[in-house]
């Protein structure tokens, strides 16, 4: 079975940095590029990062480029978000997701770790 | 790169079914097939139920099917159910930045 375990965030201030991660199992995690989306409170949806089943390739929505570094250890099966900078408008449920081989879909999603920005 | 047009809200009675837009520009979809779409019951992670405009994952419904026409995707519930109450979004990969663009959210309201 397929499982996604989020965690690492929590309410930090405006400004902060936070190490968000993501537990794979259940899939050959070294076969398949991840994403992070998040949600913020009452809204919708937002791809913000994603990389490649190697590492090589990192990619960011405008939104965080400069502040936040998608990064994952294959040998730990884990995927990771550095989140630095924060704003009040980051806060929100950060959801790691798995691309299913050369589809271009999320076929996976974690439970979400809410991440807010407050002072 | 803006959230691709979705309505706000679809209702329908059980049994009835409904459709739902997606709506982008050439840049959000270009040729690409690459049009999918998610069921989100609140608090929840979102659940796949199309991806490539019409294919459905192994074990979700067929009352689920998916279309595109032009810089329009179209989700249709048939035979909806109560269980079908959900915020529906889409999300197609882009041809530029960012990698992928999320719909704007459909709330589904069973009647």
């Amino acid at each position: 079975e397929v499982q996604l375990l989020e965690s690492g965030g929590g309410l930090v201030q405006p400004g902060g940095s936070l190490r968000l991660s993501c537990a794979a199992s259940g899939f050959t995690f070294s076969n398949c590029a991840m994403s992070w989306v998040r949600q913020a409170p009452g809204k919708g949806l937002e791809w913000v990062s994603g990389i490649g089943a190697g590492g090589t390739g990192t990619y960011y929505a405008d939104s965080v480029k400069g502040r936040f570094t998608i990064s994952r250890d294959n040998s730990k099966n884990t995927l990771h978000l550095q989140i630095t900078s924060l704003r009040a408008e980051d806060t929100a449920v950060y959801y790691c997701a798995k691309r299913p081989g050369t589809y271009y879909t999320f076929d996976y999603w974690g439970q979400g770790t809410l991440v807010t920005v407050s002072s | 790169q803006s959230a691709l047009t979705q309505p706000a809200s679809v209702s329908g009675s059980p049994g009835q079914s409904i459709t739902i837009s997606c709506t982008g520009t050439s840049s959000d979809f270009g040729a690409y097939k690459y049009v999918s779409w998610y069921q989100q019951h609140p608090g929840k992670a979102p659940k796949l139920m199309i991806y490539d405009i019409t294919n459905r994952p192994s074990g979700v419904s067929d009352r689920f099917s998916g279309s595109k026409s032009g810089n329009t995707a179209s989700l249709t519930i048939s035979g909806l159910q109560a269980e079908d109450e959900a915020d529906y979004y889409c999300s197609s990969r882009t041809t530029s930045s960012p990698l992928y663009v999320f719909g704007t959210g459909t709330k589904v309201t069973v009647l």
